[in-house]
């Protein structure tokens, strides 16, 4: 079954305390993206890649970090978590940059 | 600077009538255009797609029109279903792009 799994699923941590979001994606799709969803805003690009090795900032990336080290695997890295950066997050892989793209089932991420 | 927008946060309507979901533009330059399908607790889903070079793509129930003069997409779901309740978001893109653009969403809630 064609699918993006993200781990994991819920997550409560604390200010400044690492953590790692993985995603994988089982089609073999060359673009990859994480997105932020927060109420009233609706889905935001934080980072993309268009394969492994060639990572973009998307429009919100600040406090973020990626890596793209496999063509199936793009974790989403925030070094220092703040508040601000509570909310709902998805990962997203697709054949190619701009068309259909394929979502995971989110994080839902809380940092006090 | 909200390139693609969803005037209306939500929608209702009865079991069996028509739904419109609708979208606007302001990039003209965005020749490629999504709708995604999102249920609570889970991620966005690929509804329906339009190219520029047409006017209407249909799939089922679900028909999705393109005015490009007027820079304005919508989404006809006919007739609508329980379980079509969920949160709408409209996409675009552009050739050549690196992402899509998303609108902020319309929930929409069809009342048995």
């Amino acid at each position: 079954e064609a699918q993006v799994t993200q781990n994991p699923r819920y997550l409560i941590t604390v200010t400044g305390k690492k953590l790692t979001v993985t995603c994988s994606q089982n089609m073999n799709h060359e673009y990859m993206s994480w997105y932020r969803q927060d109420p009233g805003l609706g889905l935001r690009q934080i980072y993309y890649s268009m394969n492994v090795e060639v990572t973009d900032k998307g429009d919100v990336p600040e406090g973020y970090k990626v890596s793209r080290k496999e063509k199936r695997n793009f974790p989403l890295i925030l070094e220092s978590p703040s508040p601000n950066q509570t909310s709902l997050y998805f990962c997203a892989s697709s054949i190619l940059q701009g068309v259909e793209a394929f979502f995971g089932q989110g994080t839902r991420l809380t940092v006090v | 600077d909200q390139q693609v927008k969803q005037n209306s946060p939500s929608l209702s309507v009865q079991e069996g009538r028509i739904s419109i979901l609708n979208c606007d533009y302001t990039n003209s330059m965005f020749d490629y255009f999504l709708w995604y399908k999102k249920y609570p607790a889970e991620g966005p889903t690929f509804l329906i797609s339009i190219s520029s070079i047409k006017d209407k793509n249909e799939d089922g129930r679900f028909t999705v029109f393109l005015n490009k003069s007027a820079k304005h997409l919508s989404l006809h779901i006919v007739p609508s279903q329980p379980g079509d309740s969920a949160v709408y978001f409209c996409a675009a893109s552009s050739s050549g792009s690196e992402k899509l653009v998303f609108g902020k969403g319309t929930k929409l809630t069809v009342n048995p």
